[in-house]
């Protein structure tokens, strides 16, 4: 099973937006709505942010966000803070019954 | 609240074997799959498998068959990762997650990582 594309770093200057995309194949991300999303800020555990492509935990807040089209998801950060520089990952079901990531997105707040 | 502790950082030589655990409270044990994870250093996330902790059965990503093996013990509610004939390469942090049955991809809790590094 290979990893999910995921470009491996993208940018933005505070309150602007910016999307992380990840992309599979037929068999994990466009069979089924189960894609996740985690966050990992330097030698800290990864944090789910997102489930099932657009579902947030409670305390996660609204400025994240998640779709999906085909055999691509994003995620979208709204409102981009500081607090948000970090690297992120992207995790899917696959038709084998396993999961795989993505290969990881640096996130710059210029 | 729910918790996921593991044990601490280990120093292996090529060869021997590790075992990390993933200890579980805040919550029922058996009502939740634990999987294992793997970062080497610099690198991205390495989904390794689960074990269903109702049952014990282990299912193995592809690349982490043989050498590796989870376990679990419901009475301390704790799941465990065992590496064998250790390698430079098995340099990593090993975390556990937190997931729901039924493959939803909503790994909600983590453990804070176990660093193993293997060195002569």
């Amino acid at each position: 099973q290979s990893a999910l594309t995921q470009p491996p770093s993208v940018s933005g200057s505070p309150g602007q937006s910016v999307t992380i995309s990840c992309t599979g194949t037929n068999s994990d991300v466009g069979a089924y709505d189960r894609v996740s999303w985690y966050q990992q800020p330097p030698d800290t555990a990864p944090k789910l942010l997102i489930y099932e492509v657009s579902n947030r935990p409670s305390g996660v807040p609204d400025r994240f966000s998640g779709s999906k089209s085909g055999n691509t998801a994003s995620l979208i950060i709204s409102g981009l803070q500081a607090e948000d520089e970090a690297d992120y990952y992207c995790c899917s079901y696959t038709s084998s019954r396993t999961y795989v990531f993505g290969t990881g997105t640096k996130v710059t707040v210029l | 609240q729910v918790q996921l502790v593991q044990s601490g950082s280990e120093l292996k030589k090529p060869g021997a074997s590790v075992a990390v655990s993933c200890k579980a409270s805040g919550y029922t044990f058996t009502n939740y799959a634990i999987n294992w994870m793997r970062q080497a250093p610099g690198q991205g996330l390495e989904w390794m498998g689960w074990i269903n902790t109702k049952t014990g059965n282990p299912t193995y990503a592809q690349g982490f068959t043989g050498r590796f093996v989870f376990s679990w013990d419901t009475s301390v509610s704790t799941a465990y990762l065992q590496i064998s004939s250790l390698k430079a390469e098995d340099t990593a942090v090993y975390y556990c997650g937190r997931d729901e049955y039924g493959g939803r991809s909503k790994l909600d809790y983590w453990g804070q990582g176990s660093l193993v590094t293997v060195s002569s």
